[in-house]
């Protein structure tokens, strides 16, 4: 098993520039959540999913889109990237929402709006 | 909504020394998830605790949550140049996990 992928590793784009950022699971969980990391903040939650078709909003979703038209895909968009995006991104996924489900998390994605 | 205080934010010590990590939270504790992050990787999962005065240990990491679900601490004995990294506590809120915001461990050999 592969886990939690993301794809890509690292990007960099232009202030306006739209990208879309690839999360995959191979393990049939339900649940998938992206997040950012920014120094001294922690992890905040920008949009989550608990299950095919279905989003919701986290923490900080303004200026970010999702979608979750496969169950083992969630992907997030970029419409009009901005220098404040520039943060790690991390996606996770989990069987479900019971608290004794672990979440597990893909390696990042490294992005820098100039 | 539920907040955690990681404390503290970072922390060195000599290779060989114990030490802990303390996580609290303002609401009482469903599931309480402790993660290790190396510096530019992902978040890998080390311990989750459910029960009031639950206690788990991994290799020489040892968890604890408190009686009242309230608070949980993290310890290392013996520490080593492997333990450095970001530690987070993460706390169960229903369909998602808030996070602490992470304590830095550096271990000096």
């Amino acid at each position: 098993n592969a886990g939690v992928t993301q794809t890509p590793k690292f990007r960099v784009l232009k202030t306006g520039q739209s990208m879309t950022l690839l999360c995959a699971q191979d393990m049939n969980h339900e649940y998938m959540y992206w997040y950012r990391q920014d120094p001294g903040m922690g992890l905040r939650l920008i949009h989550y999913s608990v299950g095919e078709g279905t989003t919701a909003k986290g923490e900080v979703p303004d200026g970010y889109n999702v979608s979750r038209l496969k169950k083992q895909n969630f992907l997030l968009g970029l419409e009009s990237a901005a220098p404040s995006q520039t943060s790690v991104y991390f996606c996770a996924s989990r069987r479900g929402g019971l608290s004794t489900d672990t979440q597990y998390f893909g390696p990042g994605t490294r992005l820098t709006v100039l | 909504s539920q907040e955690l205080e990681q404390s503290p934010q970072s922390l060195i010590v000599q290779e060989g020394k114990n030490l802990t990590i303390n996580c609290t939270s303002s609401k009482t504790l469903y599931g309480l998830y402790w993660y290790k992050q190396k510096y530019g990787e992902g978040l890998i999962f080390l311990m989750m605790l459910q029960k009031g005065g639950e206690e788990k240990s991994h290799e020489k990491i040892t968890a604890k949550l408190d009686e009242k679900k309230q608070q949980s601490s993290l310890h290392i004995t013996a520490s080593q140049p492997s333990h450095a990294g970001i530690y987070l506590c993460g706390a169960d809120n229903g369909n998602k996990l808030v996070f602490g915001a992470g304590t830095i461990l550096r271990v000096k050999s």
